[in-house]
């Protein structure tokens, strides 16, 4: 059982590129999530799902845009990378509501110069 | 807003021995839940344990239990017989009933020493 599985690992940008980050998970979740972790800072969210063909803002959605057009996929876009977008990104997903856990992928080292 | 602080950036205890990592949350909501993560270097986000605030009873798991004090907004982490596969980040985490924002704090690293 895979559980969250994101895609790629590591990636380093050129300012002003753009990229998808994609996370898919098979534990037949509703909820999906996008976090980034920056140093000191703990994980803050950008995005989140409630549910196939749904998103919404989180804490920190500038620059960024998501989309879920399948159950088990959760993509997370940056149109126009800047260095401020140097971060480590966790997808996460969960039953939401009726179960308050979340699982993690394994995260994804982003790193634009 | 939520916040959850985590005051102690780094700490360090002896294989075996127990060690308790500290965490304060701010917040009016009267129904919420609590949780501990765990992240080796290898990057997984791990659950080690959580705590409904509703419950006054302090959550259980194996070594890790928790001290959850409601009234004063606090939740430590205590960690009985230390490993040293325990060596990780430890964050703490807090979520409003029916909400979907998990708020973290900024992680404590801890090293278990040989």
């Amino acid at each position: 059982n895979a559980g969250v599985t994101q895609t790629p690992k590591f990636r380093v940008l050129k300012t002003g590129q753009s990229m998808t980050l994609l996370c898919a998970q098979d534990m037949n979740h509703e909820y999906m999530y996008w976090y980034r972790q920056d140093p000191g800072m703990g994980l803050r969210l950008i995005h989140y799902s409630v549910g196939e063909g749904t998103t919404a803002k989180g804490e920190v959605p500038d620059g960024y845009n998501v989309s879920r057009l399948k159950k088990q996929n959760f993509l997370l876009g940056l149109e126009s990378a800047a260095p401020s977008q140097t971060s480590v990104y966790f997808c996460a997903s969960g039953r939401g509501l009726l179960d308050t856990e979340a699982f993690f992928g394994q995260g994804t080292r982003l790193t634009v110069v | 807003a939520q916040t959850v602080t985590q005051s102690q950036p780094e700490m360090s205890v002896q294989e075996a021995e127990t060690v308790t990592l500290s965490c304060t949350y701010d917040t009016s909501e009267s129904n919420y839940y609590l949780f501990w993560y765990k992240q080796p270097p290898s990057r997984q986000m791990i659950l080690v344990i959580r705590q409904e605030a509703y419950k006054q009873q302090n959550a259980t798991e194996n070594r890790f239990s928790v001290n959850f004090q409601k009234a004063a907004k606090s939740f430590s982490l205590k960690i009985s017989d230390s490993q040293l596969g325990d060596t990780a980040m430890y964050f703490c985490a807090f979520m409003k009933h029916a909400d979907n924002d998990m708020r973290f704090g900024a992680g404590t690293r801890l090293t278990v020493k040989p």
